[in-house]
């Protein structure tokens, strides 16, 4: 089974409107973390925000926000305002219990497009 | 920002030869990770070390080899280079404890003519 699906293989958001990228993650940990990386096309992959499966909150880091439903098990990472720089492929990842074992877990990736 | 260096950024080789893709990171992390990732695609775990001297197999089967011998570097290798290792390759490291968040290096691109 898939730890990491990302159901959505390409996105188009208009410029300055906000975009909404699906992550759902699998695992019986109680313990974990989630993650958003973006890839420009250039190649880096580009750390951009993280969620503890205890953190009561919504992670928040300027333009983006993990919105983070625990009981459906989904880390959606919105953002706000889209900009060109924007354009690219975006991670999601999740670490399981570091006591179990220390494997990250990636998805498929979900190639967002800004349009002017 | 994190401090984790590849080299060399691009390389096209012929098929047979010997390379080794260079991999440091300046933070003093424990673990790195090496990955394998085809253009527009996911990434594949190869190889990773949870400290010195300490390797291990990811999921992907490789045929690359890598060590551990300092904190702060970590290579891999290729004996022979085929066509079918043409890829991008990525090195990670982490090492912050609970959050563990993986940092990566700006890749290497591998063409094997």
């Amino acid at each position: 089974a898939q730890k990491i699906t990302q159901t959505q293989p390409g996105m188009f958001v208009q410029e300055k409107e906000a975009v909404t990228l699906d992550c759902t993650y699998d695992t019986s940990d109680q313990s974990y973390g989630l993650f958003w990386y973006k890839q420009p096309s250039s190649g880096e992959m580009i750390f951009l925000i993280y969620q503890g499966s205890y953190d009561e909150q919504n992670a928040t880091e300027g333009r983006y926000s993990l919105n983070f439903q625990k009981a459906r098990k989904s880390a959606n990472l919105v953002i706000s305002a889209s900009q060109l720089g924007d354009s690219a492929m975006y991670f999601c990842a999740m670490r399981e219990d570091p006591n179990t074992g220390n494997q990250f877990y990636f998805g498929t990736g979900t190639s967002l497009t800004v349009i002017p | 920002e994190a401090d984790i260096y590849q080299t060399p950024r691009y390389l096209v080789i012929g098929t047979g030869k010997k390379i080794t893709l260079e991999c440091s990171q300046t933070m003093g992390h424990d673990k790195m990770y090496w990955y394998q990732q085809d253009p527009g695609m996911e990434l594949h775990l190869i190889h990773y070390s949870y400290g010195v001297n300490s390797t291990e197999k990811g999921d992907l089967s490789s045929e690359s080899t890598v060590s551990r011998i300092r904190t702060e570097h970590f290579p891999l290798t290729l004996e022979s280079a085929r066509p079918s290792h043409t890829s991008q390759y990525l090195c990670a490291s982490s090492g912050l404890a609970g959050v563990d968040t993986q940092y990566f290096g700006p890749g290497t691109r591998l063409t094997v003519l």
